[in-house]
């Protein structure tokens, strides 16, 4: 149980174009969603917090009107990257738990996003 | 500051060796730790969670331990694997948000 999906697993965009990506829970409600993203060799960085049909809350420094995320339904959350340039490439990955606070966040299985 | 650090930042032994992973963190309030396998280009996969009162923990040849009182934790693998290579990531959850504080993580590498 606990599955959460990615799609895709890889993209190339070119720089100046929006590229969506989809977490989706497989088996669950996730009542929360988080998108991190992961550059080499560091850990994982917090961008936002998607509660299911609310805006999402955004960590210092993530621009969101670049970071686009909605939480339409309780299995799904997209982050749509808008003008996408080469530094923004990296490893987006989401997680999603049933609830905040104390809950479990099962990892999705990430995006690799190269923007050339 | 809320932050966990975790070394060596690298480690290479032999297969079927031991190892021995280290997470120190300042996180507080402290509600658990978790330690996560995450293989390259993938997602991060929970090993085991500890919380306050809990010291040790076992997972097949993974055994994790705690010391509330230090601030300390570690990772124990046994009879290491090939398929154990992997980044592992000690997670720190902070009571009563949602914050989760990630370390930087081990890159293991097991050889034959």
């Amino acid at each position: 149980g606990a599955v959460v999906s990615q799609h895709p697993s890889r993209v190339i965009c070119k720089s100046g174009t929006s590229v969506k990506i989809e977490c989706r829970s497989l088996d669950f409600q996730a009542t929360t969603m988080f998108w991190y993203r992961q550059f080499p060799k560091q850990s994982l960085m917090l961008m936002a917090t998607s509660n299911e049909g609310s805006k999402a809350t955004y960590e210092q420094g993530v621009e969101k009107d670049k970071f686009l995320i909605n939480h339409a339904s309780l299995t799904l959350s997209t982050l749509t990257v808008t003008s996408a340039h080469p530094e923004d490439s990296s490893f987006y990955i989401c997680s999603a738990s049933v609830g905040g606070g104390a809950y479990e966040q099962y990892f999705g299985p990430g995006t690799r996003l190269t923007v050339t | 500051k809320n932050q966990v650090e975790q070394s060596p930042q690298s480690l290479i032994i032999l297969e079927g060796k031991n190892c021995t992973l280290q997470c120190n963190y300042t996180v507080s309030p402290f509600s658990n730790l978790r330690w996560y396998k995450q293989d390259t280009g993938r997602g991060p996969v929970s090993l085991t969670i500890m919380t306050f009162s809990e010291n040790t923990k076992s997972n097949g040849r993974y055994t994790a331990t705690l010391d509330a009182d230090t601030k300390q934790s570690s990772l124990h693998i046994t009879a290491s694997q090939l398929s154990d290579s992997a980044s592992y990531i000690c997670v720190v959850r902070q009571t009563g948000a949602n914050n989760l504080f990630f370390g930087t993580g081990t890159r293991l590498t097991v050889i034959p």
